[in-house]
């Protein structure tokens, strides 16, 4: 089976840079994906590592390496608007995905 | 605008009555997927279906059954067998098609049971 922790709460203050560590247990999996969820709202998608490195989007960037089963979600520029739930999720093929326990970010003036 | 929708938003049932639970999309996936999340918890994963008349369980079908008559539809029906229904679900799509592992949800749709 998989299984993927995460820190249950992340606090920091607008304009830091905050990391979000995911790590996991599983036999195999496709890629690790991150989606974003508001409070009462829908998950969006943010980042996805196939491959072990580090994928960057705008503010947000992602980090994969198997060879430690960890993963993270670098946060830069934080905005109070990025107060949120954050999800690690593998993929395990057919983009059946398991989620983690997610983590709450709370982003202070 | 394209887009995954979920009715109702709430729903109210008493114990031993089924109910289902709509999710249509029109973004011209192939793929659809049923999450439930619980307060404080990540999704799981509930049923997926691939292709039209065609679905899979998920990890934790136990309860619930769907079907995928058409590639825009995803109904999910929770049955009387479930033993604690009250959740929050979450419809999804995506395309085979994708490099990239994304899924676009739906807005979701919060079940009590009485």
């Amino acid at each position: 089976g998989q299984s993927l922790e995460q820190p249950s709460e992340v606090t920091a203050v607008e304009g830091a840079i905050v990391q979000i560590n995911c790590t996991y247990q599983t036999s195999g999996f496709y890629g690790l994906s991150w989606y974003q969820q508001h409070d009462g709202g829908a998950p969006t998608f943010l980042s996805y590592n196939a491959l072990d490195g580090l994928e960057e989007t705008g503010r947000f960037s992602s980090f994969l390496s198997r060879s430690d089963s960890y993963g993270y979600l670098l946060l830069q520029e934080l905005q109070m608007k990025d107060s949120a739930s954050y999800f690690c999720a593998l993929n395990r093929g057919f983009q059946k995905l398991v989620f983690g326990t997610g983590t709450r970010l709370l982003v202070s003036p | 605008d394209g887009g995954i929708t979920q009715s109702p938003k709430y729903l109210f049932r008493k114990e031993g009555q089924n109910v289902t639970l709509s999710c249509e999309q029109n973004l011209n996936h192939d793929a659809m997927y049923w999450y439930r999340q619980d307060p404080g918890q990540g999704l799981r994963l509930i049923y997926y279906s691939q292709i039209v008349n065609d679905f899979q369980k998920g990890d934790i079908a136990e309860g619930y059954s769907v079907s995928r008559e058409k590639k825009e539809s995803f109904p999910l029906t929770v049955t009387s067998a479930q033993k604690n229904p009250t959740a929050f679900y979450l419809c999804a799509s995506s395309t085979r098609q994708g490099k990239i592992d994304e899924q676009f949800f739906g807005p979701g749709t919060r079940l009590t049971v009485l």
